[in-house]
């Protein structure tokens, strides 16, 4: 299995207030994603990383910010969580971007209410 | 909007059937296909990339078609333990990273 670490797995959440998730790989991959999955809408990519410091919007970036300091750390930042924000939500890794074979991390179930 | 379409099931089989999935693409420049599987409350792993001239793992056979612009995943000889989703994902090559369209899934469940 990859290197992929996501914490916290759960998580339970009041409405209006910041929530951190942390994505950890050990395989040195260039490319890291941030999605979400909700039924009715399979996986929905909300932001990427490309290498340190350098991120980009996905589909569903609203109310997401990212941040990527380390090649091994990709933070996703709800800065002011919303019940339509309830998902479980994955991170990735690729070596070479999109175009190749990507690799998840366990997910992070996030409630918010 | 790119768009991959999958029939979401449930597919009910009994062990031992032949069942086969189709996923549809939109976008004719679509570039890479896989297979991944998903079983409940856990991560999608990669079950198959799937090539123009067509690959064979095992049980499970995957097709291209470019002209008709549809993948399809034939699973033979079906376990209990082929029981999960399975996303068709398409590859398109715009901007920087590429860009993967995932399929929303179809249900499968082996029954004894």
């Amino acid at each position: 299995d990859a290197g992929i670490t996501q914490s916290p797995r759960h998580k339970v959440t009041e409405t209006g207030t910041p929530v951190t998730l942390r994505c950890h790989q050990t395989e040195n991959h260039r490319y890291m994603y941030w999605y979400r999955q909700d039924p009715g809408h399979g996986l929905r990519l909300i932001h990427y990383s490309y290498g340190v410091k350098d991120t980009d919007k996905g589909e569903v970036s609203d109310g997401y910010s990212v941040s990527r300091s380390k090649t091994e750390d990709f933070l996703l930042t709800l800065e002011s969580a919303t019940s339509s924000q309830t998902s479980v939500y994955f991170c990735a890794i690729s070596e070479e971007g999109g175009i190749n074979t990507i690799y998840f991390g366990e997910g992070s179930w996030l409630t918010v209410v | 909007r790119k768009e991959v379409e999958q029939d979401p099931g449930p597919f009910n089989v009994p062990e031992g059937a032949t069942v086969a999935f189709n996923c549809t693409y939109s976008n004719s420049a679509s570039q890479s296909f896989f297979w991944y599987r998903q079983d409940c409350r856990k991560e999608p792993k990669l079950l198959m990339s799937v090539y123009s001239s067509g690959n064979e793992d095992g049980r499970f056979t995957a097709q291209l078609n470019r002209a008709s612009q549809y993948i399809s995943l034939l699973i033979r000889d079906s376990k209990l333990s082929d029981s999960a989703t399975y996303l068709c994902v398409v590859a398109d090559y715009g901007g920087s990273q590429g860009n993967l369209i995932f399929g929303k899934g179809t249900k499968l469940s082996v029954k004894p």
